[in-house]
C-alpha cells in the first residue's frame, strides 16, 4: 500500500497568514491526489482533486500543487472558516490511503 | 442535491455483527461506485471498502478483509456494510461516500460524504 505522510501535524496561524501543508507519498502516484477539509463532528469535504483542481464552490484562496511523491496544499490568506483539519489522499488504485491529517489552529 | 444518509450504528459487543446502510439520493446511484471510510474517535481517516457501480467488484482494506462485506441494492439506492467478528479497534464513525463512475473508478476522489454513523464495540 502507498503510505501518505503529512507535515506538520499541527499548525498555528493567524487570520491572513499564508499556510502550506505538505504531503509525501511512499511511491509515485501520478497525479491522483486529493485534499479534504474536516471540521469537528462533520464529514470531510473535498477541496482539491487531481493535485490542483479546485472542487466547485471551494474558495480560490485554496490551491494545490506538486508531482511524483511530494504535494502541497496552500491557503493564500487564512480565514476564520479555515480552522479545521486537512487530509491528503492518494487514489492511485483501489487501495486509497489518507495522510494522518494536519490541524490548523488559531495562533 | 446529492445526499447520503448512513444509519445502523450503535453499541455492539466484541465478536458481534452489525449492518450499516447508506441511503443515496440526488444522483443515479447505479452509475457510481461507492465507498466506506471510517474514523476512530480523535483519529484520522481510513479507507475501508469500495464497490463498483454494478456491485460485481468489491475491494477491502486488509484490516477488514474476511470480516466485513460491502454490497449494494441499486433498486433501493442503498449501500451496505455487513460487519462481522467486530473488534474494539473497529470502533469508529463510518462514512459512506460517492466514488467514481465506470470510466474513472478507482481514480476518483470521494465526494460527497454522508454525515457518518458511530459504531462502538465494547463489552
Amino acid at each position: 500500500d502507498i503510505q501518505m505522510t503529512q507535515s506538520p501535524s499541527t499548525l498555528s496561524a493567524s487570520i491572513g497568514d499564508r499556510v502550506t501543508i505538505t504531503c509525501r507519498a511512499s511511491h509515485i502516484i501520478t497525479g491522483w491526489l486529493a485534499w479534504y477539509q474536516q471540521k469537528p463532528g462533520k464529514a470531510p469535504k473535498l477541496l482539491i482533486y487531481e493535485v490542483s483542481n479546485l472542487q466547485s464552490g471551494v474558495p480560490s484562496r485554496f490551491s494545490g500543487s506538486g508531482s511524483g511523491t511530494e504535494f502541497t496544499l496552500t491557503i493564500s490568506s487564512l480565514q476564520p472558516d479555515d480552522f479545521a483539519t486537512y487530509y491528503c489522499q492518494q487514489y492511485n488504485g483501489y487501495s486509497r490511503t489518507f495522510g494522518q491529517g494536519t490541524k490548523v489552529e488559531i495562533k | 442535491e446529492v445526499q447520503l444518509l448512513e444509519f445502523g450504528g450503535g453499541l455492539i459487543q466484541p465478536g458481534g455483527s452489525l449492518r450499516l446502510s447508506c441511503a443515496a439520493s440526488g444522483f443515479t446511484f447505479s452509475n457510481y461506485a461507492m465507498t466506506w471510510v471510517r474514523q476512530a474517535p480523535g483519529k484520522g481517516l481510513e479507507w475501508v471498502s469500495s464497490i463498483s457501480d454494478s456491485g460485481s467488484r468489491t475491494y477491502y482494506a486488509d484490516f477488514v478483509k474476511g470480516r466485513f462485506t460491502i454490497s449494494r441494492d441499486n433498486s433501493k439506492d442503498t449501500l451496505y456494510l455487513q460487519m462481522d467478528s467486530l473488534r474494539a479497534e473497529d470502533s469508529a464513525t463510518y462514512f459512506c461516500a460517492k466514488d467514481g463512475d465506470n470510466w474513472n473508478f478507482p481514480n476518483t476522489a470521494f465526494d460527497p460524504w454522508g454525515q457518518g454513523t458511530l459504531v462502538t464495540v465494547s463489552s
